[in-house]
Formats: C-alpha cells, structure tokens, sequence
C-alpha cells in the first residue's frame, strides 16, 4: 500500500504563473481532502471531493483555486496567477470513508 | 467558534520526562478530537483521538485528557523520547461536517538526550 501520493514535492514558481499539484489517494479510497499549511500555523481546510464531484469548497479562495478529481487519475489543485502569498505547503488526504483519513507528505509551493 | 486554540507554541522537555500540550475549543457540537503528530518533511499523521463521551484515552505513552465542561483537552507523553521530537497539532471536527478537521496551530516539541 502506498499511501496517499503527493507529487511534485517542492515546486518553485514565478509570481503569475500556475501551479498544479497532484494527489493520488490511497487505494480503495474515494474521499479525497486538500489542506494548506501556512509558515508556523495548523492545516486549513480548502476542499473535499469524491470522483468527479466537489462536494465542499467552502475553504478554497473564491478565485484563482480550483479542484478536481476526475474519474480516471489524480486529483488536482490548480492555482492560477501564482502571488507569494500562496507559498505554503499543500496536503492532500484520502479515505475510504467520510473520516480516518491519511495525509500525504504534501506539496511545497514556493512562489518567487 | 470555529477555532482550536492551542498551547504552548513550543515546549522543550528533558528525556524520560512528561510532554503536555494543551486545547481549548468554544464549538459546543465538535464531537471528535484527533491529535496528529507531524515530523518535518512529511504529512500529519494520526496519533490518538477521543470522543467525549470519555473523560481520558491511553496508548501506549499517550495520554488526552478530555473535560467537556471546560471545553478542553490535552495530550500527555509519558516518559518523552528524542524520537518523540515532533510538531503536534490538536484538531476537532462535529457531526454534520466529519470530513473537515479543524486544527490547532501546532507545538513544536524537543525532547532533549
């Protein structure tokens, strides 16, 4: 089993430019969750999908952010016009059911 | 209301010594209380959780304490080992809403040889 799979791990980009980041859930697994953890704060909670649903984004900035995790393939999270206050690191989580779910070892974003 | 207020920022604890961290919540519907531990690099991982329904939840050398009329928990490590060095951060999460956890913002805790 290997786990909920993050990729890149560290991603470097120009104010501006997009970003996508990817997650594979654990296998058997449906419910996928993204969180962002900002410099010395918790994880915030961004958004929760099934396949091919979004089924809460209430934390997801109302612009330039958006989800998706397609019938076939990983989940992605696209940031548009990369500014620095999105350099984080970004977490994604799976599970079988609405609770007990695992992380991934997450995405750093850095935005220069 | 919707937050997890966490304490200390960072805690420093010589070996063989007890680690406490605490939480407090005002969201009187949270009904499940995780603590996850994360090491530098790599994601949150589940370390105990409790309901409250209980007052206190042991594994191994953790410990959380639960009073629901204070509106607080906390975790305790017993016997702290260097491995134990870690950010630990307390989350809560209710009902209506189990998918999306609501997390402190961490203790940074060293355990000194």
């Amino acid at each position: 089993n290997a786990g909920v799979m993050q990729n890149p791990r560290h991603l470097v980009r120009r104010r501006g430019q997009e970003a996508r980041l990817r997650c594979s859930p654990m296998k058997g697994h449906s419910h996928v969750y993204w969180y962002r953890q900002l410099p010395e704060e918790g994880l915030k909670f961004m958004v929760y999908l099934q396949k091919e649903n979004i089924i809460d984004e209430s934390g997801m900035p109302k612009e330039r952010f958006s989800a998706e995790f397609p019938k076939e393939g990983p989940s992605i999270l696209r940031i548009q016009q990369v500014v620095r206050g999105d350099s984080a690191a970004y977490f994604c989580a799976s599970s079988p059911e609405q609770y007990g779910y695992t992380f991934g070892s997450g995405t750093r974003l850095t935005v220069v | 209301q919707q937050q997890v207020k966490q304490s200390p920022q960072s805690l420093i604890v010589q070996k063989g010594g007890i680690s406490i961290i605490n939480c407090a919540y005002e969201n009187t519907a949270f009904d499940y209380f995780p603590w996850y531990q994360q090491f530098p690099g790599k994601g949150p991982a589940l370390l105990i959780a409790i309901r409250p329904d209980v007052s206190e939840k042991k594994e191994g050398r953790f410990t959380i304490s639960f009073n629901k009329s204070a509106k607080q928990f906390s975790l305790h490590i017993m016997d702290s080992q260097p491995g134990d060095s870690a950010t630990y951060f307390c989350a809560a999460n209710w009902m209506d809403s189990s998918y999306k956890l609501i997390f402190g913002s961490g203790t940074r805790l060293l355990v000194r040889p």
